[in-house]
């Protein structure tokens, strides 16, 4: 199985912060990696696929990078509507998920 | 535009075997390249992806939970079946279906809301 590890766990960050979540593979995916934004009893959004292609109607301040074992999400200028769980998930080999990180309000 | 919805019991016994239908419209599962996949995320935990169906008849599994899962489809009514044998409650979670687009995308974009499925005696 891949897994997949996301840092941090949490992330404290405040309206007009940019921020960087980071998510690792345990072996190589490529770019087959997507990122969900999750909100309190939602389902999840996507956001990005394949590490850096944006889904449309999604801002342009969320934006992916990485390949290989490493990747990133970046949200510049943060807005209070970002403030939610964010997930990232592997489709390489089967389909596996991070563990998730909780972007709060500073 | 692409809906789909999740049904079935909220509270099942340890033991017994669940069957959770999705029910979908805005999109047909015979057009290549489109998947249903099911998720699944217990009360403060990550995402598990579980099952998908495609276009093309093919299944896939997780292969931690393979031996209890059946993923079927129901084309005449649009709808994606998942059955789950032998429940504990370990498998209380809130049970997702969702969308993955062509070609053979693997990645989900649109869910449904969700059904909570309990697993208690």
């Amino acid at each position: 199985d891949i897994q997949m590890t996301q840092s941090p766990p949490t992330l404290s960050a405040s309206v007009g912060d940019t921020v960087t979540i980071t998510c690792r593979a345990s072996q190589s995916i490529s770019s087959w990696l997507a990122w969900y934004q999750q909100k309190p009893g939602k389902a999840p959004r996507l956001l990005i696929y394949k590490a850096s292609s944006l889904e449309s109607g999604v801002p342009s301040r969320f934006s992916g990078s990485g390949s290989g074992t490493e990747f990133t999400l970046t949200i510049s200028s943060l807005q209070p509507d970002d403030f939610a769980t964010y997930h990232c998930q592997q489709y390489h080999t089967y389909y596996t998920f991070g563990q998730g990180t909780k972007l709060e309000i500073k | 535009q692409i809906t789909l919805k999740e049904s079935g019991p909220t509270l099942v016994k340890p033991t017994q075997t669940l069957t959770l239908t999705c029910t979908f419209s805005g999109f047909s599962l015979s057009t290549s390249g489109v998947g249903v996949g099911w998720i699944r995320q217990p009360p403060g935990k990550a995402l598990e992806w579980l099952a998908s169906f495609y276009w093309d008849d093919d299944k896939r599994y997780s292969p931690s939970l393979k031996s209890r899962l059946t993923i079927t489809k129901d084309t005449s009514k649009n709808q994606v079946v998942l059955t789950m044998t032998n429940m504990d409650p370990v498998d209380t979670a809130t049970y997702f279906c969702a969308h993955s687009p062509p070609p053979f995308s693997n990645y989900w974009n649109y869910w449904g809301q969700g059904t909570l499925v309990t697993v208690s005696s």
